[in-house]
């Protein structure tokens, strides 16, 4: 079975802070994926990975940036975190070819921005 | 621009009723259609996907059909089961696409009850 696992499930952070959200899959799948989920405007995609060290951006990357430096492992990073980033972060990967082929997502991370 | 709607946005049934989620699109060129389930506070776990050329898939309990004509898809739950109460998410592969690498287009989700 794919497995996608994220560091945290929790998390509590203060304004300003740099915090890094860590997402690894054990299934050597090619692509790999930040969404934001919010009540009431759903699941939003951040970053999208393709290949170590490549990147796309998603519907909303402004305050983001992702980190791919092995195969299995892809970060998300909130450079300064602000309160309008308080979320469920979910990490999902895929086989690779198409984005848009079956995905598989990780557990989440609800993250507080006090 | 691909819009996925899922109404209702909530459902309750009694235990041993069919579940019946709908799932509608604007632009019926899509690649693919996957259903998903969400319990509270957790991860969405793939359920179906259904190719474009397929009409349908099943799995145990789970039978999902697929009309691209009239932009459509039904995700049916036979039996339903207290176990069965989750929000199901239904996201849309493109057919097309003007991004070098396209995305999925997720609906808001059902929230559904299974009541004992």
């Amino acid at each position: 079975d794919v497995k996608v696992t994220q560091s945290s499930r929790y998390l509590v952070k203060r304004t300003g802070e740099k915090v890094f959200l860590e997402c690894v899959q054990d299934m050597d799948h090619e692509n790999m994926f930040w969404y934001r989920q919010d009540p009431g405007l759903g699941l939003r995609l951040i970053y999208f990975s393709y290949d170590v060290k490549m990147k796309e951006k998603g519907d909303i990357p402004e305050g983001y940036s992702v980190s791919r430096e092995k195969k299995e492992r892809f970060s998300l990073i909130l450079e300064s975190a602000s309160t309008n980033q308080t979320s469920m972060y979910l990490c999902a990967s895929n086989k690779g070819g198409l984005a848009y082929d079956e995905q598989y997502f990780g557990p989440g991370t609800r993250l507080t921005v006090t | 621009k691909q819009e996925v709607t899922q109404i209702p946005a909530a459902l309750s049934v009694p235990e041993g009723e069919n579940l019946v989620l709908n799932c509608s699109f604007t632009d019926s060129a899509i690649y693919n259609l996957q259903w998903f389930r969400q319990d509270p506070g957790k991860g969405l776990t793939s359920l179906l996907l259904i190719q474009s050329s397929q009409r349908e898939q099943t799995s145990g309990r789970l039978n999902a059909s697929l009309d691209k004509s009239s932009g459509r898809s039904t995700l049916y739950i036979a039996a339903s089961q207290p176990g069965d109460s989750a929000t199901y998410l239904c996201a849309v592969g493109p057919g097309t696409t003007t991004d070098s690498w396209g995305k999925l287009q997720f609906g808001a989700g059902t929230q559904v009850v299974v009541t004992p």
